[in-house]
């Protein structure tokens, strides 16, 4: 069964980095595209990153400059990297897969809480 | 970006009622929507996609439909378990956009 796993988050202050993992298993990670997706306290889902097979990846806007993802075959794994971190960044964090038929997000991990405080 | 609009916000209905939640997006998506469930302390999942295709497992009472700008989610006899968050989503084009929800209690 398709799963994923993400890990890292914590408490961390305002300027802080941090560098969430997402751990697949169960599927051929090689072959989809794997995003970030958050979501604030009491809030809705806001898309933040995608990283493709071949490396490319995409940034929402929020967090384009002070962001990076990458992806390391050998462990299946997808790392956020995340710099500069604000307050707004304070969220759930949930790795989501898309299905290789459909642009929809049909494997979400359990998720990790990032919070921004001092 | 390309914004969707869901309504309403909220809403209150009785077990076996019928619901419709809508979903507007800013400009043509063809059928490129999705809709999830999010229950309390959990991660959303996925009911239907491409605007209309339920995704196995799902139940029946459960039906998406429109394209373009207009879409909607329908659960045709609401049950206790259906009660969670429902979000559409559009891939027409990147950064991939959420409605806002629309929480759905009995």
């Amino acid at each position: 069964e398709a799963e994923l796993v993400e890990s890292g988050g914590r408490l961390e202050p305002p300027g802080g980095s941090l560098r969430l993992s997402c751990a697949a298993s169960g599927f051929t990670f090689s072959l989809y595209d794997i995003h970030w997706v958050r979501q604030s306290p009491g809030k809705g889902l806001e898309w933040v990153s995608v990283v493709e097979p071949s490396g490319d990846a995409y940034f929402a806007a929020s967090v384009k400059g002070r962001f990076t993802i990458s992806r390391e075959k050998a462990k299946k794994s997808v790392y956020l990297q995340m710099n500069n971190l604000t307050a707004g960044d304070t969220a759930m964090y949930y790795c989501a897969r898309v299905s290789q038929f459909v642009g929809a997000f049909d494997v979400w991990g359990q998720g990790t809480m990032v919070t921004v405080s001092s | 970006d390309i914004q969707l609009t869901q309504s309403p916000s909220s809403l209150s209905a009785a077990v076996g009622d019928r619901v419709t939640i809508t979903c507007q997006a800013g400009q043509d998506i063809s059928n490129y929507l999705n809709w999830y469930q999010q229950k309390p302390g959990k991660a959303p999942k996925l009911l239907i996609s491409d605007a209309s295709n339920l995704k196995s497992g799902v139940p029946s009472r459960f039906r998406g439909s429109g394209s373009k700008t207009d879409f909607s989610l329908t659960i045709t006899s609401l049950q206790p378990e259906d009660i969670a968050t429902y979000y559409c989503q559009q891939f027409e084009n990147l950064p991939w956009t959420f409605g806002q929800g629309t929480k759905v209690e009995i």
